[in-house]
């Protein structure tokens, strides 16, 4: 089945420098790629996702990038705000059922 | 509109009791999924239903879990025995399968806590 890798665990910036999570997987039949952020308490929420037919997308101060080749995406937060400051998940996923496979997380802190 | 609700949002129960977690999906959305969270990791894929097909169970971690879906909108999922190690957050998602839509959208998910 799928496996998905994210580093780091932990990331701190300060505010206004730019952030880079990254995510690596293992099947090469995934074709869709989400990015979800998670306050304390809540559940995930969407931020920004990819397929596998696009290189690079972006959405304000958050782009991801994809290297299917490579089998690894990434998410770059620029000029961070401390609410950005979250536990920041990567998933894979593939086939019609959309079930998506995880990474560990990262828990990104912002410092002001 | 109403997103995912799930209910209660917190449980404590003692181990050997069974417990029922409840989904209620975004109106329309065909596609329901359930996932566990444990303390500090990532998302675990637990069921997924879609429409009137027969569910995945393909990761569910042992016969004392199981879910319905009655009528294609809510959900239950239900562990019975509990054990201690299946504390963790249970979470709840789904997603419209008209038109070519990969979202899923979460809910808040429930705190179970086994003593």
């Amino acid at each position: 089945g799928e496996n998905v890798e994210q580093h780091p665990s932990t990331l701190s910036v300060q505010e206004g420098d730019s952030a880079v999570i990254k995510c690596t997987y293992s099947d090469s039949a995934s074709n869709y790629f989400p990015w979800y952020k998670q306050e304390l308490g809540k559940g995930p929420q969407l931020i920004i996702d990819i397929r596998s037919n696009v290189g690079e997308k972006k959405d304000q101060r958050i782009a991801v990038t994809l290297n299917k080749t490579a089998k690894h995406f990434s998410l770059h937060i620029t000029e961070t705000q401390p609410e950005d400051s979250a536990v920041y998940f990567c998933a894979a996923s593939t086939g019609s059922a959309r079930q998506l496979t995880f990474g560990s997380g990262t828990q990104l802190t912002v410092l002001p | 509109g109403a997103g995912v609700s799930q209910s209660p949002s917190n449980k404590v129960t003692e181990k050997g009791k069974d417990v029922e977690l409840r989904c209620d999906p975004i109106s329309g959305h065909t596609a329901l999924y359930w996932y566990r969270q444990s303390l500090g990791q990532g998302l675990e894929f637990l069921i997924y239903f879609q429409g009137n097909s027969a569910p995945d169970k393909s990761g569910l971690p042992s016969d004392r879990f199981s879910a319905e879906r009655t009528g294609g909108s809510v959900s239950t999922l239900t562990i019975q025995r509990t054990q201690q190690e299946d504390s963790a957050v249970y979470l709840c998602a789904s997603r419209r399968t008209s038109g070519s839509t990969d979202t899923q959208y979460f809910g808040p998910g429930t705190r179970l806590t086994v003593l």
